[in-house]
């Protein structure tokens, strides 16, 4: 069965600084991978995904991933952290060779706060 | 293009009542899913339509339902409401099942149990 892992509830950052969201993984085939942000009161907004091909993932405002195989992971990034940065971010995998589990599964969700 | 639109946004209920939430997927997605957000238990799936058809359906007990129509619109239905199905209800749409292709998501239905 599929799952997806997001271990921390929350992390704090200061404006300007590096930030990542970690996010593992666990398929029996091949993953599409996907990371979702969520304003208040508003639904979830697509940010980037992974399907195949390059590990390093380039999406909106500024936002990476890079999908490491190995170690079953798909942490976002950015360089330089913005207040407006601060949401609620979701990871959400798809086995894509499983027919029976094409819901997309989402993690618990981690929430980014980023101090000026 | 028009994105995932939900109605109604907020809606306010007593316990035993049912509720009939709608959810319009952009044009040409074929396939749309629901799910619940509690601060509780997160994000959890409800169920999955594409075509007319469920094609998956999350734990939840028999009072949630849900259909889809011809034109790829999707309303569900909890029945005998309880205090805890209070959450926010969020329709999301795609091209089709297993697709590679994201999910677009409406902002929800907000939905207070009294």
């Amino acid at each position: 069965a599929q799952s997806v892992a997001q271990p921390e509830d929350q992390v704090n950052v200061a404006e300007g600084n590096p930030l990542t969201v970690k996010c593992t993984y666990s398929v029996s085939g091949n993953p599409y991978l996907f990371w979702y942000v969520q304003y208040p009161n508003r639904g979830l907004q697509f940010l980037l995904k992974y399907i195949t091909g390059d590990n390093l993932v380039k999406g909106s405002y500024g936002f990476e991933a890079e999908f490491n195989k190995s170690q079953t992971s798909f942490h976002l990034k950015k360089p330089s952290a913005l207040v407006s940065d601060s949401a609620l971010y979701f990871c959400a995998v798809r086995d894509i060779f499983d027919s029976s589990a094409s819901k997309i599964i989402f993690g618990s969700g981690t929430r980014l706060s980023i101090r000026p | 293009k028009a994105g995932v639109t939900q109605t109604p946004r907020y809606l306010i209920k007593t316990r035993g009542q049912q509720v009939t939430l709608s959810c319009s997927p952009i044009s040409g997605h074929r396939s749309v899913s629901w799910y619940q957000q509690t601060p509780g238990q997160g994000l959890q799936f409800l169920f999955e339509y594409f075509s007319e058809t469920q094609r998956n359906k999350g734990n939840f007990p028999g009072r949630f339902s849900g259909r889809q129509f011809s034109n790829s619109r999707s309303e569900m239905n909890v029945s005998t409401l309880e205090l805890g199905d209070s959450a926010l209800y969020l329709c999301a749409s795609s091209v089709g099942p297993g697709s590679n292709q994201p999910q677009h998501f409406g902002d929800g239905t907000r939905l207070s149990i009294l």
